[in-house]
């Protein structure tokens, strides 16, 4: 299998629940990237990972937790939600340094909260 | 930090017509450019990307772009549209902060294709 997979692909949930993203890379890169894509507002970065050091949280509400274990591999943690994160959140991955590598994105997670 | 402006959040243009998306820039570097094309519920695909060296940069399914310093534009095109390029369009920028590259997006620009 090659190139960025997210699961699920759709998920609902209710406010008190907590669930779990989770994208893979096959593609050998160092860093991961978080974001929330949401209907009328542009893509938003949420959190960086770079060698598996957390680089950058762009302000998310501690609602959302990010992990990620290996340069493969990254998780975002789910818990409390608010109807208003309902999104597709997209992962991406690319080579660091990078700059003029381009991102890979997956397919993405259709997250509706209830 | 960089920002990525497309003018024109949507497009539509007949079948067989020119493709023209905008995209401009604030940098104060010379910046890494890209365009990325959505279709429903699917990830972000890329389209062709601008580093250095020539400025009109040849991408994937016809598209090319031209990178314009003095305009700090980096416009899409395509000379016929085709049914199947109806998606939204991302022009992004990719910015060094804190030791990593991030990529900064803009709004999109949804490219509908009539009959």
């Amino acid at each position: 299998e090659t190139g960025v997979t997210q699961t699920p692909r759709h998920l609902v949930m209710g406010m008190t629940n907590k669930k779990s993203l989770k994208c893979e890379q096959h593609l050998g890169h160092n860093a991961m990237y978080w974001y929330k894509q949401s209907a009328k507002k542009p893509l938003e970065l949420m959190f960086v990972y770079n060698f598996k050091e957390q680089t950058e949280n762009n302000s998310v509400p501690s609602r959302f937790s990010p992990e990620c274990p290996n340069s493969s591999h990254l998780f975002l943690h789910l818990h409390t939600l608010q109807p208003e994160d309902s999104a597709l959140y997209l992962c991406a991955s690319s080579q660091d340094p990078g700059g003029t590598t381009e991102a890979f994105f997956g397919q993405g997670t259709r997250l509706t909260v209830v | 930090a960089q920002s990525v402006t497309q003018l024109g959040s949507h497009v539509s243009v007949s079948e067989g017509a020119l493709v023209l998306l905008r995209c401009n820039y604030s940098s104060s570097v010379p910046p890494y450019l890209f365009w990325y094309v959505q279709y429903p519920n699917q990830g972000l695909q890329l389209l062709l990307k601008y580093t250095t060296g020539a400025t009109l940069v040849k991408g994937i399914n016809g598209f090319e772009a031209e990178f314009k310093k003095s305009e700090t534009s980096f416009h899409l095109t395509k000379p016929s549209a085709h049914m199947s390029d109806a998606a939204e369009y991302f022009c992004a920028v990719s910015e060094r902060d804190s030791g990593t590259y991030k990529y900064i997006f803009g709004t999109g620009t949804r490219l509908k294709v009539l009959a």
